[in-house]
């Protein structure tokens, strides 16, 4: 089974509230990305775990957090929304650094 | 910062027709590509990926790539309305080869 799971597929939150978004995988990969995809820009890295090890990007470090409390699943947490935040969110995960990697449906965010 | 470019950004071909897209990446360290399709309402999902210097081919698919030049070339012939979509390519980071840096894509329409 090489599928990535997302959820919820579609989110609507208001500006300032949290929003949480979950991303499950079942092939053991050590590696878990999130990306954020905006119409016509390419998928944006915003952070990735490497086992346990967080890794975020410096121009979004403040902005995101994640957390991967096992292999399988790892989330990520907009602790205080803005419009700038509407965009789809693209799980991935791969194997090793060279692998493909797998992506999830992907999860709209539509903040209002 | 790294970035990965593609052109076109939109190509039409038709059916039948062979279709070429180009790829280009900044860093000098990087040495292999990925190409990924991603239909329309759905997610990315690896078409080829190239590591030694010259050509790869699958079926219809056949990638290039000139390390020298940091380019690689993506060439599908016999084009299908089924091979409509927008083709990412992606190159490991320079500093980190765990991130992957997409580019924008390039949006292929064939017609029938």
């Amino acid at each position: 089974d090489t599928t990535v799971k997302q959820n919820p597929r579609y989110k609507l939150a208001r500006v300032g509230k949290p929003v949480n978004l979950i991303c499950s995988q079942t092939m053991n990969h050590d590696t878990m990305y999130w990306y954020q995809k905006k119409p016509n820009q390419a998928p944006k890295l915003l952070l990735f775990y490497y086992d346990k090890i967080l890794n975020r990007e410096a121009d979004t470090f403040e902005k995101f957090q994640s957390s991967r409390p096992n292999n399988s699943f790892c989330s990520l947490y907009i602790g205080s929304a803005g419009l700038e935040y509407s965009a789809m969110y693209l799980c991935a995960s791969s194997r090793d650094r060279v692998a493909e990697q797998f992506f999830g449906p992907g999860t709209r965010l539509t903040v209002l | 910062q790294q970035k990965v470019q593609q052109s076109p950004e939109s190509l039409i071909v038709p059916e039948g027709g062979m279709a070429s897209l180009n790829c280009t990446s900044s860093d000098r360290n990087v040495d292999y590509f990925w190409w990924y399709r991603q239909h329309s309402g759905k997610s990315p999902k690896m078409l080829m990926s190239i590591f030694s210097n010259g050509e790869k081919e699958e079926g219809r698919f056949t990638v290039h790539l000139n390390k020298a030049s940091l380019h690689t070339s993506l060439h599908i012939r016999d084009s299908q309305p089924s091979d409509s979509a927008l083709y990412l390519c992606a190159a490991p980071n320079d500093t980190n080869a765990y991130k992957v840096i997409f580019g924008k894509g390039t949006h292929l329409h064939v017609l029938p």
